[in-house]
């Protein structure tokens, strides 16, 4: 079957910086996407990765180890509207799955 | 705004009772997606279509069905509806069905079953 891993909760300090990891379990792998939810909002895209390595976009970068069914989102410099639930997803030959998110906690 | 509209917003309805949740994708957009997110849970899939066909099913009850129309949009019918129904519901939409890049996500109908 199909599975994501992500760690429920992470807190960090705002202008920190902190990584939110992603295990995968799939078939027909065709890449690994994260995005951002804000409660009682919908998910926004942040990033998409396809091929193995470090995609950066501002302040939020995405890594992806397709060998290792690996990847992570890291966040640099903090702000306290980064405070949401992220949500790793797995697209494959079949369908498109989400992990069970990580809600961010960010401290002044 | 995502461009994906959904309605309604906000739903409030009985044990027992047939709901249909309504979805226009984005303009272009062949494919769409529904989820179904319970409260402080993750996206769980339901089902794909892709261009009027039903393209992927996710852990869709037999209760619900759902079907995509030749102007693009789409519905989702749930039906003998229970407690644990009551969830928001997405719909995404994107360009191709290949399952690859950004889903553009709907605001949610969110379904209160009392």
């Amino acid at each position: 079957g199909q599975s994501l891993e992500q760690p429920s909760e992470v807190t960090a300090v705002e202008g920190a910086i902190v990584q939110i990891n992603c295990t995968y379990q799939t078939s027909g792998f065709y890449g690994l996407s994260w995005y951002q939810q804000h409660d009682g909002g919908a998910p926004t895209f942040l990033s998409y990765n396809a091929l193995d390595g470090l995609e950066e976009t501002g302040r939020f970068s995405s890594f992806l180890s397709r060998s290792d069914s690996y990847g992570y989102l890291l966040l640099q410099e903090l702000q306290m509207k980064d405070s949401a639930s992220y949500f790793c997803a797995v697209g494959s030959a079949s369908k498109i799955i989400f992990g069970s998110g990580t809600r961010l906690s960010i401290r002044p | 705004d995502s461009g994906v509209t959904q309605t309604p917003k906000h739903l409030i309805t009985a044990t027992g009772q047939r709901v249909t949740l309504r979805c226009s994708p984005r303009s272009g957009d062949l494919s769409v997606y529904w989820y179904q997110q319970s409260l402080d849970q993750g996206l769980q899939f339901l089902i794909q279509y892709y261009n009027g066909e039903e393209r992927a099913k996710g852990n869709i009850l037999e209760r619900f069905s759902a079907q995509q129309f030749p102007d693009l949009h789409s519905e989702l019918n749930l039906s003998s509806l229970e407690l644990g129904d009551s969830a928001l519901y997405f719909c995404a939409s994107s360009a191709s069905g290949a399952n690859t890049g950004e889903l553009f996500f709907g605001e949610g109908s969110r379904l209160t079953v009392l």
